[in-house]
């Protein structure tokens, strides 16, 4: 079964507005992940929040973590069209598991 | 020079072929990971070697036989390859007790 489920689906926005994706999980973490797919490409690590952490900022990226809900957001800010991508939630302690993504459209 | 390379970009094969997708790694890394994306973007767990020794895997057909020569390189070798199989291969790779991954740019497998 998928340790991360994000939400939603798929998201389209125009530049400049703000886009936020849900994930949620299901077993305890030690940390939870966010990475960056773009078409036809790997993934790209974004940024790592700890489980001890609430709230974590890396340029235009803010993360939360709320484990009583088990669940997490990825907000980014001021989107480009650059930001076009597949953005994925990754957790687990042996190994990563990875859910199947928001698929992000940033229309210029 | 590219972290995790991994070869062929893309594999078009025929139902019953064997073939190999080949994975290298120059970060120095010790664990090493395949990974199989399907048409949905779900992205599963194959293998994870540490050191050259296997540590993680899950349940894949026994068609599926990752090798790892040294721990700077994973390959994986699909026996009587299916139609089910297409599908995107990742390969990864980290250093034991830190939690980023790296990824390869993936090999888009077709299965005819």
């Amino acid at each position: 079964s998928q340790q991360g489920e994000e939400d939603p689906q798929a998201l389209s926005i125009q530049e400049g507005e703000n886009a936020t994706m849900n994930c949620s999980y299901k077993t305890s973490i030690n940390n939870l992940q966010w990475y960056r797919q773009n078409s036809g490409r790997g993934l790209v690590h974004l940024i790592l929040i700890r489980s001890n952490e609430r709230e974590k900022h890396s340029g235009r990226l803010r993360v939360t973590l709320d484990t009583s809900k088990k669940s997490s957001s990825l907000l980014i800010t001021a989107s480009r069209a650059a930001d076009t991508a597949s953005y994925f939630c990754a957790s687990g302690a042996r190994q990563l598991t990875f859910g199947s993504g928001t698929q992000l459209t940033v229309l210029p | 020079d590219t972290a995790v390379s991994q070869t062929p970009k893309y594999l078009v094969t025929q139902m019953g072929n064997d073939k190999s997708i080949k994975c290298e790694q120059n970060l120095g890394h010790d664990t090493m990971y395949w990974y199989k994306q399907d048409s949905k973007k779900f992205l599963k767990i194959m293998f994870s070697y540490n050191n050259k020794e296997l540590i993680i895997n899950e349940t894949v057909p026994n068609r599926f036989s990752p090798k790892s020569p040294d721990k700077a390189h994973l390959n994986l070798h699909i026996n009587s390859l299916e139609l089910g199989d297409s599908a995107v291969y990742f390969c990864a790779s980290s250093q034991l007790g830190r939690e980023k991954l790296f990824f390869g740019s993936g090999t888009q497998l077709s299965v005819l």
